[in-house]
């Protein structure tokens, strides 16, 4: 049972155009959201999150959005750079919970 | 800032060898998880603890065990490797009501 479902298993993005990363939710109980970024043979490391409170939240280039009666969020990222090459993971928890679920994760390239 | 430290980067076993991944938090922070990472599969949670001497099965605890004697400090066991558990292996430890903090990864090669 896939809570938290990222559909696109790859993106390529021009340098400078905007990238959008989605994720789609089915638990209703979640209501704290996050995205994390990975590089090859390291950790992942927190990117932004977003409360159930919220519809968007920005920090620089990157901006999330929530749609809570679609149970789906989206990750913007304007401009992007080639720094950004990497995969994405959405994840998501019911603030009562210990964990987090995480998606499949989404492999973005950002071509010169 | 948090860090949390697995102790190997890379490691190669051979099939049936016991396996110890260990992994240290600085931030007194009460939970601590292990994931494995493979290609098309995400994240996918081991076990987990949310306190010393507590654990939680996760998603796929099928042929690991854990130990967590102090709050710092997490451990991974696998009993008996098998090629299965060639895998990315991820710690992270959790403040409550926040995200994780992820370590470096330990890639781990059974042969």
């Amino acid at each position: 049972d896939q809570q938290v479902k990222q559909n696109s298993p790859s993106l390529s993005v021009q340098e400078g155009r905007i990238s959008i990363l989605n994720c789609d939710y089915t638990n209703s109980m979640f209501d704290y959201f996050l995205w994390y970024k990975k590089y090859p043979a390291e950790g992942p490391t927190f990117l932004i999150s977003i409360s159930s409170i919220k519809d968007k939240n920005e920090d620089g280039r990157f901006t999330v959005f929530l749609n809570k009666s679609a149970k789906h969020l989206s990750l913007h990222i304007v401009p992007s750079q080639p720094g950004d090459s990497a995969v994405y993971f959405c994840a998501a928890s019911d603030r009562g919970a210990q964990k987090l679920v995480f998606g499949q994760g989404t492999r973005l390239t950002i071509n010169p | 800032d948090v860090k949390v430290t697995q102790s190997s980067r890379y490691l190669v076993k051979r099939t049936g060898e016991k396996v110890f991944l260990e992994c240290v938090q600085d931030m007194d922070h009460e939970n601590m998880f292990w994931y494995r990472q493979d290609p098309g599969l995400g994240l996918r949670l081991i076990y987990f603890s949310y306190d010393v001497k507590m654990k939680e099965k996760g998603d796929i605890p099928e042929g690991y065990s854990v130990s967590r004697e102090k709050k710092e400090r997490f451990s991974l066991i696998l009993e008996s490797a098998s090629t299965n558990q060639t895998s990315m292996y991820l710690c992270a430890s959790r403040q409550a009501n926040y995200g994780y903090t992820f370590g470096s990864g330990t890639r781990l090669t059974v042969v």
